[in-house]
């Protein structure tokens, strides 16, 4: 499955909204449960990545409110509804539906 | 507090093995399977191997595939990648990261180790 995000790069004044989109080659949703099997990750300068969704659109623990993410099957988008400095990042999406797991190319975050 | 610790790394001639560590804590690792994730210089991520919360099961990506060995000892808490015949292509930042049992995301990483292969 390849996962493709768009765009590359993006440039948000503070305050404002960022939007993120991926798509994958395959569908990620899992009948039998009704799941997406696609996660967001979130890495800063010279930092690991850290999970910030999973399941599409289940923020992970202690993640911030203005970073929601959405879609189903092929297309998906996280989208940080105030950027703040500390959100300057590069996102990655990510499929867990089937072996091997594949990331997207990533998205650069700035600031304007 | 989850902790993951990679060792290991470090500059390999091309054709030289080398052999990554991970070290768990603050979870019950046996009940995660565990995986390797590489990032080259300036580049994104990639995915390299998975191993099964038992160790019997493993995963590889088709480029290291052959070359490249996941293992764990559960009664230590770590997680191994042995790398042989190695390229310089294969120069980048090795991750551990965990996963709860299943088709989970990657919820914890560690903080990496780096690998260079050059002459």
């Amino acid at each position: 499955i390849v996962m493709t995000q768009s765009p590359d790069s993006l440039a948000v004044s503070l305050g404002e909204r960022a939007t993120i989109n991926c798509k994958s080659s395959h569908s990620v949703l899992y009948s039998s449960n009704n799941k997406n099997y696609l996660a967001w990750y979130q890495q800063r300068p010279g930092q690991p990545p850290k999970l910030l969704i999973y399941w599409a659109s289940t923020r992970q623990s202690g993640v911030p409110d203005r970073f929601s993410g959405s879609g189903s099957g092929t297309d998906f988008t996280l989208t940080i509804s105030s950027l703040q400095a500390e959100d300057v990042a590069v996102y990655y999406c990510q499929h867990y539906y089937s072996t091997p797991w594949t990331f997207g190319q990533g998205t650069k975050v700035e600031v304007k | 507090e989850v902790q993951l610790v990679e060792s290991g790394g470090g500059l390999v001639q091309p054709g030289g093995s080398l052999r990554l560590s991970c070290a768990a804590s603050g979870f019950t690792f046996s009940n995660y399977w565990m995986h390797w994730v590489r990032q080259a210089p300036g580049k994104g991520l990639v995915w390299v191997s998975r191993i099964e919360s038992d160790g019997r099961s493993t995963y590889y990506a088709d480029s290291v595939k052959g070359r490249f060995t996941i293992s764990r000892d559960n009664a230590k808490n770590t997680l191994y990648l042995q790398m042989n015949s190695l390229r310089a292509e294969d120069t980048a930042v090795y991750y551990c990261a965990s996963t709860l049992g299943g088709y989970n995301p990657l919820d914890y990483w560690g903080q990496g180790t780096p690998v260079t292969v050059s002459s």
